[in-house]
């Protein structure tokens, strides 16, 4: 059965420092991935999407990065963190096959910026 | 990119059936509609979804009229633990499951 873990789970970060998290798929081959962040009370919102090895999408411009240094590895970055990165952030994987839309979630990353 | 409207919040009682209706008037004709839940500092799970017409498993049904415009997901019998938020989406029509999140309904079970 496929399983998707990201970690940490929670941490907390001062501002202008570097942030890695990462997300690991296994049991599937060729998913698209995904980094969304939620923010208090508020929906998802889209960060970055990836459709294979290397190739990143990014939906919002902002000083986080996203990598894809392998099939089943996605990593969400910063090199210098702001108040307004706090969220909650979920790695998700899909099939990537027609649009029917599944996609599974990880735990969840709760970053804290001070 | 299709754009989702849906109830900002709703309240019902145990035992109750549940109707939360989305708009999507953008639907492209190869999008599937998909609805999610979630519950506090988790991840959304997958519910259910479909394309036309009526779909129904375990947990839920989904009511999809011909002109695919709005749908609406229907919770029976509802208890408290189905207190969370709902979410309904459209697929991207590009093919790569680029979905979009709204802000979805936040759903009150009271006993």
């Amino acid at each position: 059965s496929q399983t998707i873990h990201q970690w940490p789970a929670t941490l907390v970060q001062p501002v202008g420092s570097p942030l890695s998290l990462e997300c690991t798929v296994e049991g599937t081959s060729n998913p698209n991935l995904y980094w969304y962040r939620q923010a208090a009370g508020r929906g998802l919102q889209l960060l970055f999407y990836s459709v294979g090895i290397g190739q990143i999408s990014s939906e919002v411009p902002q000083n986080l990065s996203a990598s894809r240094p392998q099939d089943r590895q996605f990593i969400l970055s910063s090199k210098k963190l702001l108040l307004s990165d706090s969220g909650f952030y979920l790695c998700a994987w899909g099939t990537g096959t027609g649009n029917t839309g599944e996609l599974f979630f990880g735990e969840g990353s709760r970053l804290t910026v001070l | 990119l299709a754009k989702t409207t849906q109830p900002i919040s709703m309240d019902s009682y145990e035992g109750q059936e549940v109707n939360i209706t989305c708009s999507h008037n953008n639907i492209a004709t190869n999008d599937y509609i998909t609805w999610y839940q979630q519950f506090p500092s988790q991840g959304p799970r997958f519910i259910i979804q479909g394309y036309k017409t009526k779909v129904t498993n375990e947990v839920a049904s989904l009511f999809i009229p011909a002109d695919r415009k709005s749908s609406t997901l229907s919770l029976p019998r509802v208890s408290l633990s189905d207190t969370a938020v709902y979410y309904c989406l459209v697929g991207d029509a590009g093919g790569y499951n680029k979905l979009i999140f709204g802000a979805g309904t936040r759903l009150a079970v009271h006993p």
